[in-house]
């Protein structure tokens, strides 16, 4: 069982670059979302997903973009990289209806803006 | 002010030593409140999960709530090295499904020493 799988783990772009990063998971969650960790800060939701073909905004989505076509796949795009970007990104999933709510995180994508 | 204040660290403890990680917020509230774990270069992992006030008890963790005072704790009896993490706290006021109100803590990181 792989759960949360996300691609590239690192990344270096180039200031007003694009790219997308992708985020998978096999079980079969209907909630998915992105959050970025920076140093000092902790994580920031940037945008989450209740269904195939329903995101929204989270606290900090600007710059970014995601779509959900799949309940499988949530991929997030960066537009015009900038350097305010560079950060550790983590998709992460749940079950509707669980007592916790309990995130399952995949295991990173380190994105440097230069 | 922040909503989740959490001591960045680092602390670092000799094993065996009990350790105590705490949080403190500021909105009345929040109901959920859990404790993730993240090791170095992987992502969190829910570790407890505790409703309202009181305590909660697994093996060597036990996690604190005391809504009178908007602080929380979790406990580390007999510290392991293995226990070396970043300790993060979150907590919310809906229950479980849809995590779009999660609130992270900014982490502690923890070294125990052998």
């Amino acid at each position: 069982n792989a759960g949360v799988t996300q691609t590239p783990k690192f990344r270096i772009l180039k200031i007003g670059q694009s790219m997308t990063l992708q985020c998978t998971q096999d079980m079969n969650h209907n909630y998915m979302y992105w959050y970025r960790q920076d140093p000092g800060m902790g994580l920031k939701l940037i945008y989450y997903s209740v269904g195939a073909g329903i995101t929204d905004k989270g606290e900090v989505p600007n710059g970014y973009n995601v779509s959900r076509s799949t309940t499988e796949d949530f991929p997030l795009r960066l537009e015009l990289a900038a350097p305010s970007q560079t950060s550790v990104y983590f998709c992460a999933s749940s079950e509707v209806g669980t007592l916790t709510g309990e995130l399952f995180f995949g295991e990173g994508s380190r994105l440097t803006v230069l | 002010q922040k909503e989740v204040e959490q001591d960045p660290g680092p602390l670092s403890v000799p094993e065996g030593a009990i350790v105590s990680l705490n949080c403190t917020y500021s909105n009345s509230a929040f109901q959920y409140f859990m404790w993730y774990r993240q090791y170095s270069r992987k992502g969190p992992e829910l570790l407890m999960y505790t409703y309202s006030s009181g305590n909660k008890e697994d093996g060597r963790f036990t996690a604190q709530v005391d809504k009178s005072s908007k602080y929380i704790s979790l406990f580390i009896r007999d510290s392991q090295p293995s226990d070396s993490a970043t300790y993060l706290c979150a907590m919310s006021e809906t229950y479980g499904g849809a995590t779009n109100k999660l609130i992270f803590g900014t982490g502690t990181l923890l070294a125990v020493q052998p």
